[in-house]
């Protein structure tokens, strides 16, 4: 089955720029059945959805962190990332990578989730 | 934005009781509603989508009713393992999903 596993630093400073990627495992991200998304959470803000890539090519963000973020797929190394700037405090969180549904919108499977923290 | 509200918050039960969790959606999202169990120290895991269809490999003691604006997950008979933080989600706008506060289930 399919399976996904986030990698970055657990460590970004104030104002810098945090990437993680996402290996997909077990199936091709460049299905068309799905959708690829980051959630993160945190203690403040519980689950909150980041942006998705369609297969299609095209991105949709959460318009709260348009701004800051950019989603992107590497269909030759099956890999995910997600790059966001400009850090604060706010961005401290466990990233998720997931899998979605189009037209349900239900997410599975889930990675694991990586810690990323951003501290001076 | 489309906001999830559930209740209670929390949550302490025996097991082998029957328990029922609420999400109450801020508008009418039809049957766009689906639910997830998080373990401590895990990530969330899917148990039931479109309201009330069952995940593949989820036990049926878990079962989800609920269409419009107000949702239910039920527990039929708590199980250790089910003690956990629930979360309902919603994928009715598909421009931004959200998700409830949760609701943790103690022992």
């Amino acid at each position: 089955q399919v399976q996904l596993q986030e990698s970055g630093p657990g460590l970004v400073k104030p104002s810098q720029t945090l990437s993680l990627t996402c290996i997909v495992s077990g199936g091709s991200i460049s299905s068309g059945s799905y959708y690829w998304s980051w959630i993160r959470q945190s203690a403040g803000q519980g689950l909150e959805w980041i942006g998705r890539f369609k297969t299609s090519g095209s991105t949709k963000y959460n318009p709260s962190l348009k701004s800051r973020v950019t989603i992107s797929v590497d269909t030759s190394k099956n890999q995910l990332s997600l790059t966001l700037s400009s850090v604060t405090a706010a961005d401290t969180a466990v990233y998720y990578c997931v899998r979605e549904r189009p037209g349900s919108n239900w997410f599975d499977p889930w990675g694991q989730g990586t810690l990323v923290t951003v501290s001076s | 934005d489309i906001q999830l509200t559930q209740s209670p918050s929390s949550l302490s039960a025996s097991v082998g009781d029957r328990v029922t969790i609420n999400c109450r959606a801020s508008q009418g999202i039809s049957n766009y509603l689906n639910w997830y169990q998080q373990r401590p120290g895990e990530a969330p895991k899917l148990l039931i989508y479109s309201a009330s269809t069952l995940q593949t490999g989820v036990p049926s003691r878990f079962s989800g009713r609920g269409s419009g604006t107000d949702f239910t997950l039920t527990i039929s008979s708590l199980q250790p393992e089910d003690f956990a933080t629930y979360y309902c989600q919603q994928g009715f706008s598909s421009t931004l999903t959200t998700f409830g506060q949760g609701t943790r289930l103690d022992i």
